[in-house]
């Protein structure tokens, strides 16, 4: 059964740093890998979608990579702003089945001002 | 304005009491889910249909109902049998099952068991 850890679970730094979010997952026949943003007691927003056959996918200041072959992605934010405080969570298709998402338990970040 | 709309935002329910959380979508997506989220853990997917009329089990799919009578339309029903049902619900919907597209979420409901 697919499994999607994150790490750290939590992480606070200055306003202005780049920072890194790591995703990984244990079976690598994935579909696409997506990254969300959930506020505090509202829904997901789907931030960056990778497709499998994809290296990177960039928006803004926000850079997601993956590397399906040792089962790990990565979301980088330039720049960090207050508003960029939020859990971000990590979530992988499979190639068969319905499109079912398999997430992983989120990073919360905090950006002090 | 396209989009999810969960119903109510907050419920509370009695033990031994059945309850009916709304999810409507105006996206015409085919493919419509149920997760559940509670603190600590990664969302879990109840259960999903990939077209009117059709749903299949997740992986917690016990003590929980749905209907798929409409395409804009998935509710969950909250059984009595469901043994730990505080939890944050949400719905999403995306263009087909099985499709490179992303799923879009509901803003949620948050279920209280007293």
């Amino acid at each position: 059964k697919q499994e999607v850890t994150q790490i750290p679970a939590a992480l606070s730094v200055p306003e202005g740093e780049n920072l890194v979010l790591n995703c990984s997952f244990t079976d690598s026949a994935i579909y696409n890998l997506q990254w969300f943003r959930q506020d505090p007691g509202k829904g997901l927003t789907s931030l960056l979608l990778i497709q499998s056959s994809q290296r990177e996918q960039t928006s803004g200041r926000l850079n997601a990579s993956l590397d399906k072959s040792s089962g790990r992605s990565t979301l980088y934010i330039a720049a960090s702003q207050p508003g960029d405080s939020a859990t971000y969570l990590c979530a992988v298709s499979h190639q068969t089945g319905a499109n079912n998402l398999f997430f992983g338990t989120g990073t919360r970040l905090t950006v002090i001002p | 304005d396209g989009g999810i709309t969960q119903s109510p935002k907050y419920l509370f329910r009695k033990e031994g009491q059945n309850v009916t959380l709304s999810c409507e979508q105006n996206l015409n997506h085919d493919a419509m889910y149920w997760y559940r989220q509670d603190p600590g853990q990664g969302l879990r997917l109840i259960y999903y249909s990939q077209i009117v009329n059709d749903f299949q089990k997740g992986d917690i799919a016990e003590g929980y109902s749905v209907s798929r009578e409409k395409k804009e339309s998935f509710p969950l029903t909250v059984t009595s049998a469901q043994k730990n049902p505080t939890a944050f619900y949400l719905c999403a919907s995306s263009i087909v099952a099985g499709g490179p597209d992303t799923q879009y979420f509901g803003p949620g409901t948050r279920l209280t068991v007293l």
